[in-house]
């Protein structure tokens, strides 16, 4: 099972900020958060990913709390181009060489003009 | 920077039939993955190759599934005979490996079985 919680669907205003959460209340010390998206027909891509601190590249910037109980993925300005699916993984615990991402379902974010 | 190859991007096939999927992976990248994602869900891993080995393949159905990774560069998923419920998008991602778990995808090849 998915180890995050994220809405189902979000939407926000061409040019505005999206601030898309992630709850991951379960997660331990040594275990990432990945940002992944996928646009439709498409297959995932790689958006961003951190351990403690916050993260930013130029696609998105990565918001964890404190306690890493939950992140927060801002794309600062979105465009029509963004809305995709964006799916919260933690990764799951180092075990040997078996190292999953474990996908949920994701948050379908719509772009809107 | 070349990404994932995959090909078919689209295959239709009656059911019984055997059907092959091929992924050529990023240059340098030594783990591969075949992710299955149905309609609305997430993708689901099937198998990771650390080069050449399969070092997780649990999730993969082995009565009809078969996957091959020769010298550790491109990969094959076969699937004989195919089930009208295996239609889903079949997913190739690669990653460089040794604790770099970034992972590249494909565009996958969308399987329909009627």
């Amino acid at each position: 099972d998915a180890k995050t919680t994220q809405p189902p669907s979000m939407d926000c205003a061409e040019g505005r900020a999206a601030n898309l959460p992630c709850n991951h209340s379960t997660i331990s010390g040594n275990e990432y958060v990945y940002w992944y998206r996928q646009i439709h027909s498409q297959g995932p891509q790689y958006i961003i990913h951190g351990l403690k601190n916050n993260e930013t590249n130029e696609m998105a910037s990565l918001i964890i709390t404190e306690d890493r109980k939950s992140s927060t993925l801002i794309l600062p300005h979105a465009t029509l181009r963004d809305t995709a699916v964006y799916y919260c993984i933690v990764r799951d615990s180092y075990a040997g060489n078996n190292r999953k991402l474990i996908w949920g379902l994701g948050t379908s974010l719509a772009v809107n003009p | 920077e070349a990404g994932v190859v995959q090909s078919p991007r689209y295959k239709i096939i009656e059911k019984k039939q055997p059907v092959a999927f091929w992924c050529n992976p990023i240059s340098g990248h030594n783990t591969l993955y075949w992710y299955l994602q149905n309609l609305g869900q997430g993708p689901e891993l099937l198998i990771r190759y650390e080069n050449e080995e399969a070092v997780d393949d649990s999730q993969l159905p082995k009565d009809r599934f078969s996957a091959e990774r020769l010298k550790g560069v491109d990969s094959t998923l076969k699937i004989q005979p195919a089930e009208l419920g295996d239609s889903a998008v079949y997913l190739c991602a690669s990653s460089l490996g040794q604790g770099r778990d970034t992972q590249y995808f494909g565009p996958g090849t969308r399987l329909t079985v009627l």
